[in-house]
């Protein structure tokens, strides 16, 4: 059969409604945090970051939630577009990671219906 | 805006070759990385370079080894390509003291 492991976590949205994507981290020295967008056959695409330091962060469409207490982070895009289906990454950096490395989440698919 | 290209879209080898990858940036970047994303498992990190000649193992880099005789240019080695090797690689580059990757499209390895 299967493995579960394969299969990345899979939101399906209507166009125009607005899409949470969630991200969960366990390192409590993290205190950088990206998130990305691979569309099919490209490489990843930085869409915005949040410092430690801060709770919410605002971009173009798109908001980033962080909630140290939990160690959860969240990507919110309004009025979500077609052109938004992709594979979003959350990635995070720690003080002690040494030469600025990132930790990538495993992904989630976004799948927007006209 | 930051380029980081890298040479070949798709490559197919046979087991026991050496497989070369190559990744050049332009933005003048002192920091470079090898990534392979496999399904399920999201993105490892291989090697990665914070200086030329300088190169760091990641947490997978059992059965590769890196390059970088030039600021620009990070370049990915299989000494001995194995099946298990089939992947999708992925090659970023970032300034100094930030921790903002910019990606390359990648390079769909297949070995057989």
């Amino acid at each position: 059969g299967e493995s579960v492991g394969l299969h990345l976590p899979t939101l399906s949205v209507q166009e125009g409604d607005n899409s949470i994507i969630n991200c969960a981290y366990s390192n409590s020295a993290s205190d950088y945090f990206i998130w990305y967008k691979q569309e099919s056959g490209k490489g990843p695409q930085f869409i915005i970051d949040i410092r430690s330091n801060m709770d919410k962060r605002q971009g173009q469409r798109v908001t980033v939630l962080l909630n140290k207490t939990v160690k959860h982070l969240s990507l919110q895009i309004a009025a979500t577009q077609p052109g938004d289906s992709a594979v979003y990454f959350c990635a995070e950096t720690s003080p002690n990671s040494g030469y600025s490395t990132l930790t990538f989440g495993k992904g989630t698919m976004l799948l927007v219906s006209p | 805006d930051v380029k980081v290209t890298q040479s070949s879209r798709y490559l197919v080898k046979r087991t026991g070759e050496k497989v070369f990858l190559e990744c050049v940036q332009d933005m003048d970047h002192e920091n470079m990385f090898w990534y392979r994303q496999d399904p399920g498992l999201g993105l490892r990190l291989i090697y990665f370079s914070y200086d030329v000649k300088m190169k760091e193992k990641g947490d997978i880099p059992e059965g590769y080894s890196v390059s970088r005789e030039k600021k620009e240019r990070f370049s990915l080695i299989l000494e001995s390509a194995s099946t298990n090797q089939t992947s999708m690689y992925l090659c970023a580059s970032s300034d100094r003291g930030n921790e903002k990757l910019f990606f390359g499209s990648g390079t769909q390895l297949s070995v057989l």
